[in-house]
């Protein structure tokens, strides 16, 4: 079955730029969209095919996807970022999630 | 504004069932097709399948076959998800999260979730 591979956490220090990946097979070639989860609340789209932004998401937010690895970016990391991230993609019309990334912003 | 409420918390034994309901509000139900989602304490999101909110059609992932069954309500914009026979296992948060207008590839909005606890 297809995976996605994300890095368990990553830490930075407000106002740096966080970077999140995701790792999969051809992911490239697929749309990958993005999900914060905040401890206690439901998960947000916060990037959706690759590198597009819903309203209302800051503009710190942004995405890539390239070969078999899809980025998220957030520049100028604040606290209230701090959170779980998820990379979603799909394979043979099945939704899959990467194990999510926990950002410590401090 | 698009909304998705879902039902409060559950506390079954196991071998019981459950059905959990996801209340949409702020668009047309029948356009956009309902996922599930499934998230066991501590852990990650989990891609349970989805509904076709027009043909009532569900798909389930391969881990979520038998025990679990997607449904609707169109005339109140509810979807279900019950779960038979209950296992410890099942213990998690169940999200709905509508397919998005953004394209089938994404998920937007979500439920607040709703805790289903198996225990004996």
């Amino acid at each position: 079955s297809y995976e996605l591979t994300q890095p368990p956490s990553v830490s930075v220090s407000p106002g740096q730029t966080a970077t999140i990946t995701c790792s999969g097979e051809k992911l490239g070639d697929k749309y990958v969209s993005w999900y914060q989860q905040r401890p206690g609340h439901s998960p947000l789209m916060v990037i959706f095919q690759d590198e597009q932004r819903p309203s209302g998401i800051p503009e710190r937010f942004s995405g890539s996807n390239s070969g078999s690895t899809a980025t998220l970016t957030i520049s100028g990391a604040r606290t209230l970022d701090e959170a779980a991230y998820f990379c979603l993609a799909w394979d043979n019309d099945t939704a899959v999630f990467g194990r999510g990334t926990k950002l410590t912003v401090l | 504004q698009v909304q998705l409420v879902q039902s409060g918390s559950e506390l079954k034994k196991p071998g019981a069932s459950v059905k959990i309901s996801c209340q949409a509000s702020g668009y047309s139900f029948t356009y956009f097709s309902m996922h599930w989602v499934r998230q066991a304490p501590g852990q990650g999101l989990e891609w349970m399948g989805w509904i076709n909110t027009n043909t009532g059609i569900p798909t389930y992932a391969q881990a979520f076959t038998g025990r679990f069954v997607f449904s609707l309500d169109t005339s109140v914009k509810t979807a279900y998800l019950q779960i038979n026979n209950l296992k410890t296992e099942d213990t998690a948060v169940y999200y709905c999260a509508r397919e998005s207008t953004t394209g089938t590839t994404a998920a937007d909005p979500w439920g607040q979730g709703t805790l289903v606890t198996v225990s004996s």
